[in-house]
């Protein structure tokens, strides 16, 4: 079993929509959670970075962590064409572990 | 306010030549890690080094890869004798405090090796 399992997608809204991105993992030792968006050719770049259970919220991005669960999640609200990119998830105990992405299609 | 920067972006070399990656990690962190990406793949482990020490090296290859980051300029990530399986995105990214966790990674935008 991966550490951390992420739906590869590709996932495909229309604009406007609100997305709903997720990872579950099985170490139940990860304290650090965060969410990568990865335009095509360029480097991952940290949206959220959140430390143990709750929500997080900045804009039209909002992470949970729900470490009962297991389980992490990305909304995006208002979904526009530019948030078109594949999203990591990673976390973190003694090392970084990421999820495989999720590529997003939002549709004008 | 420069993030992590690596050069080159791309980098051609025939089979069994040496690539040379560089990545300088953002201003203040001295944790400097490297992933290799294939095309449609997610991020793959495979060093992480502080200034001078090689912490964890568990995701590299035993032959032909090295990786070093001294205390004066970038960190380096080297193949010798390139073969065409090595072709992929190589990023390089940085954190400011110790551990792993408690800084999350900021990466560049990658070096993107061809072997032909």
């Amino acid at each position: 079993q991966k550490e951390v399992e992420q739906d590869p997608g590709p996932l495909s809204v229309p604009e406007g929509a609100i997305v709903s991105l997720n990872c579950t993992y099985s170490n139940s030792a990860f304290q650090y959670f965060m969410w990568y968006r990865q335009y095509s050719r360029k480097g991952p770049e940290l949206l959220m970075y959140t430390y143990s259970s709750g929500n997080k919220e900045d804009g039209r991005f909002t992470a949970q962590v729900d470490k009962s669960s297991k389980y992490i999640s990305l909304f995006i609200r208002d979904s526009q064409p530019s948030d078109s990119a594949t999203y990591l998830c990673a976390m973190a105990v003694n090392k970084f572990y990421f999820g495989s992405g999720t590529k997003l299609n939002v549709k004008p | 306010n420069a993030g992590v920067m690596q050069n080159p972006r791309h980098l051609v070399r025939r089979r069994g030549q040496e690539a040379r990656l560089r990545c300088s990690p953002m201003k203040g962190h001295s944790h400097v890690y490297w992933y290799r990406q294939l095309p449609e793949e997610g991020l793959k482990f495979m060093v992480y080094l502080q200034k001078e020490n090689i912490i964890d090296e568990s995701g590299m290859p035993k032959e032909r890869f090295s990786a070093e980051f001294p205390k004066e300029g970038p960190s380096i990530l080297r193949i010798q004798q390139v073969v065409r399986g090595d072709s992929a995105a190589y990023f390089c990214a940085s954190s400011q405090a110790p551990g792993q966790g408690n800084s999350p990674l900021h990466f560049g935008n990658g070096t993107r090796l061809t072997v032909t």
